[in-house]
């Protein structure tokens, strides 16, 4: 059974600080492997997608990896801002696709 | 979320009473799912569709039913609601194998409490 870790499980930082979220899994059979934000009291926004056959993918100032041999990931924001305060959410499918598994998420908070 | 609309948003309904809850889509996406997401355990699969007529069971299905007559609809039942089974239900939509690196688009949840 997939198992997906995120660390840290809570984050704050002052504005203006680069920084990492980390998420780890225990089988690398994985399809892709997506990032969402979600605000509190909100659906999932997707962040972004990598393909298990990609290493990484960037989005303005969000730049996510993908090493599937040590199975984890990273999401790098840059320059964080208070607006980037959400809870930040790693999940993964299987090798066919469908059935999409989380994390527990890392919550942050940006300090202005 | 565009493409993916959940109804109702809010429902307060009574212990032991049935509730179905509606995702709709337009999107024309194969699969189609249906997760809770609750304090200290995060989003769990519910169930999930793969085409008209085609369901499975996921992680935390028991008092659960879906059902799926159309490409654009995904109903969940509880037949008999708990006050465990207050919580906020999300639905997703996702096209895997097509080709395109499509990933999983969520719409906006249901809150649903129990009492």
């Amino acid at each position: 059974k997939q198992e997906v870790t995120q660390i840290p499980a809570a984050l704050s930082v002052p504005e203006g600080e680069n920084l990492v979220l980390n998420c780890s899994f225990t089988d690398s059979a994985i399809y892709n492997l997506q990032w969402f934000r979600q605000d509190p009291g909100k659906g999932l926004t997707s962040l972004l997608l990598i393909q298990s056959s990609q290493r990484e993918q960037t989005s303005g100032r969000l730049n996510a990896s993908l090493d599937k041999s040590s199975g984890r990931s990273t999401l790098y924001i840059a320059a964080s801002q208070p607006g980037d305060s959400a809870t930040y959410l790693c999940a993964l499918t299987g090798e066919y696709g469908n059935k999409l598994v989380f994390g527990a998420g890392t919550i942050l908070r940006v300090k202005s | 979320d565009a493409g993916i609309t959940q109804s109702p948003r809010h429902k307060v309904t009574e212990t032991g009473t049935p509730v179905t809850l509606r995702c709709h889509q337009t999107e024309n996406h194969r699969y189609m799912y249906w997760y809770r997401q609750d304090p200290g355990h995060g989003l769990r699969l519910i169930h999930y569709s793969y085409g008209v007529k085609d369901t499975d069971k996921g992680e935390v299905s028991d008092g659960y039913s879906v059902s799926r007559s159309k490409t654009e609809d995904f109903l969940l039942t509880l037949e008999s609601a708990t006050s465990s089974q207050t919580s906020v239900y999300f639905c997703a939509i996702s096209a895997p194998g097509t080709g395109i690196p499509w990933g999983y688009t969520f719409g906006s949840g249901t809150r649903l409490t129990v009492v």
